[in-house]
């Protein structure tokens, strides 16, 4: 089974701070994603890749950036946190037709 | 501007009877469309697809139908059982890249 890991369930982090999000693939896919999920908003893209260093700016970039060194790993970095980036973020990673398989998510609370 | 609308926020059916989950999309190069299933903390899992070139696909107790014409589709659950209960996302991309998620149904079925 792909397993899509990131790495922490729960963060609370101060407005201000840098916040480092991981995630990583076990089945070599090329393509990676980066979502939050928000009460009546559903799933919003913030970034996605299609291979090492690439990365595309999905609906709502503002306030992150993306790494993608080595194919299983994708970083969501929040810059300076504030509290409008409170949400669950998810991480889905896919390749072809596949669909996605997504973690099981990263509940982040900025104070 | 969200691509892909569920209207439908919540959804209350008893057991037995048929859930119908309903998407509809704006962008029309979208090609294929998923719908996924969402549990409280965890990610949301793949349910059933389509493809644009169909109009109706099933596996099991789920069928996806598509109206490409009214960039519509559904979801039929028949029987609904009570663990279907979860958050039902419609999602949509064009060749499989950067999907697009509407807000969720939260779907209920009472025993």
């Amino acid at each position: 089974d792909v397993k899509v890991t990131q790495s922490s369930r729960y963060l609370v982090k101060r407005t201000g701070e840098k916040v480092f999000l991981e995630c990583v693939q076990d089945m070599d896919h090329e393509n990676m994603f980066w979502y939050r999920q928000d009460p009546g908003l559903g799933l919003r893209l913030i970034y996605f890749s299609y291979d090492v260093k690439m990365k595309e700016k999905g609906d709502i970039p503002e306030g992150y950036s993306v790494s993608r060194e080595k194919k299983e790993r994708f970083s969501l970095i929040l810059e300076s946190a504030s509290t409008n980036q409170t949400s669950m973020y998810l991480c889905a990673s896919s390749t072809g037709h596949s669909g996605y398989t997504f973690g099981s998510g990263t509940r982040l609370t900025v104070v | 501007d969200q691509q892909v609308k569920q209207n439908s926020p919540s959804l209350s059916v008893q057991e037995g009877r048929i859930s119908i989950l309903n998407c509809d999309y704006t962008n029309s190069m979208f090609d294929y469309f998923l719908w996924y299933k969402k549990y409280p903390a965890e990610g949301p899992t793949f349910l059933i697809s389509i493809s644009s070139i169909k109009d109706k696909n099933e596996d099991g107790r789920f069928t996806v139908f598509l109206n490409k014409s009214a960039k519509h589709l559904s979801l039929h659950i028949v029987p609904s059982q009570p663990g279907d209960s979860a958050v039902y996302f419609c999602a949509a991309s064009k060749n499989n890249n950067d999907m697009r998620f509407g807000a969720g149904t939260r779907l209920t079925v009472k025993p």
